[in-house]
C-alpha cells in the first residue's frame, strides 16, 4: 500500500520560505508524477504544481514565480519550495500522486497533510 | 485557467435519502472530470474518475455522470458515514482546478 508523508516546519515567518518534504513508502517513485495541493483552513484545494520522478516539472501560473519543487528517488522523496512566504499562505499543505504515469491523471494517494502557519 | 462551479454549497438530507451534486466546467473539459470526499480533518479522497468510473473499493451508491461543462455526482442513498466535503476536479488541462466543494449533512 503506497504511503506519502508530508515532513517540515509547521510555522513560517513572513517573507521567507517554506520547505517540504513528501516521502514516498509502500512503492516507488519512479515512473509517477508526484504533486502538491494546498488549502486555505475551512477554504477550497488549489494545485501548486507537480514533478515527475525523471525531474520535469509543471506549477500553476499563480505561484510559478515563487514555487520550486525537486525530487530525490533515492530517499523516494520529494520537495516543495515556497518562497516569500505571506498570511495568505496559511494552510494544509498536502503531496498527492498522480494514479499513473499516463497525459493527466486524478489524485489516487494523498498524505495527511501537513499545516503551515506563516506567523512573526 | 479552467474555472470549475458546484452547487449547491452545502445540503442537508435524511439517511437512505437520493443526493445529487452538480458540477460546471467554464469550458468542455470532455470527461477529464473526478469526485473526492474530504472528511473533516482528513485528506481528500478520490472516489469517481473520468466522470463515472468508481474507484476500487468505493460503495457502488457513489455515482457520476456527465460530459463536456456539466457534471453530477449521487449519493443513492445517504448513509451517516457520507457526512463530508465533496469537490470535483478537472484534469483536461492545467492548471488542475478544484470546485469549491459541497457540504453534505445529515438532516
Amino acid at each position: 500500500q503506497v504511503q506519502l508523508q508530508e515532513s517540515g516546519p509547521g510555522l513560517v515567518k513572513p517573507s521567507e520560505t517554506l520547505s517540504l518534504t513528501c516521502t514516498v513508502s509502500g512503492g516507488s517513485i519512479s515512473s509517477y508524477y508526484w504533486n502538491w495541493i494546498r488549502q486555505p483552513a475551512g477554504k477550497g484545494l488549489e494545485w501548486i504544481g507537480r514533478i515527475y520522478s525523471s525531474g520535469s516539472t509543471n506549477y500553476n501560473p499563480s505561484l510559478k514565480s515563487r514555487v520550486t519543487m525537486s525530487v530525490d528517488t533515492s530517499k523516494n522523496q520529494f520537495s516543495l519550495k515556497l518562497r516569500s512566504m505571506t498570511a495568505a499562505d496559511t494552510g494544509v499543505y498536502y503531496c498527492a500522486r498522480e494514479s499513473n504515469s499516463g497525459y493527466y491523471q486524478p489524485f489516487d494517494y494523498w498524505g495527511q497533510g501537513t499545516l503551515v502557519t506563516v506567523s512573526s | 485557467d479552467i474555472q470549475m462551479t458546484q452547487s449547491p454549497s452545502s445540503l442537508s438530507a435524511s439517511v437512505g435519502d437520493r443526493v445529487t451534486i452538480t458540477c460546471q466546467a467554464s469550458q468542455d473539459i470532455s470527461n477529464y472530470l473526478n469526485w473526492y470526499q474530504q472528511k473533516p480533518g482528513k485528506a481528500p479522497k478520490l472516489l469517481i474518475y473520468d466522470t463515472s468510473n468508481l474507484e476500487i473499493g468505493v460503495p457502488p451508491r457513489f455515482s457520476g455522470s456527465g460530459s463536456g461543462t456539466d457534471f453530477s455526482f449521487t449519493i443513492s442513498s445517504l448513509q451517516p458515514e457520507d457526512i463530508a466535503t465533496y469537490y470535483c476536479q478537472q484534469y483536461d488541462n492545467l492548471p488542475f482546478t478544484f470546485g469549491p466543494g459541497t457540504k453534505v449533512d445529515i438532516k
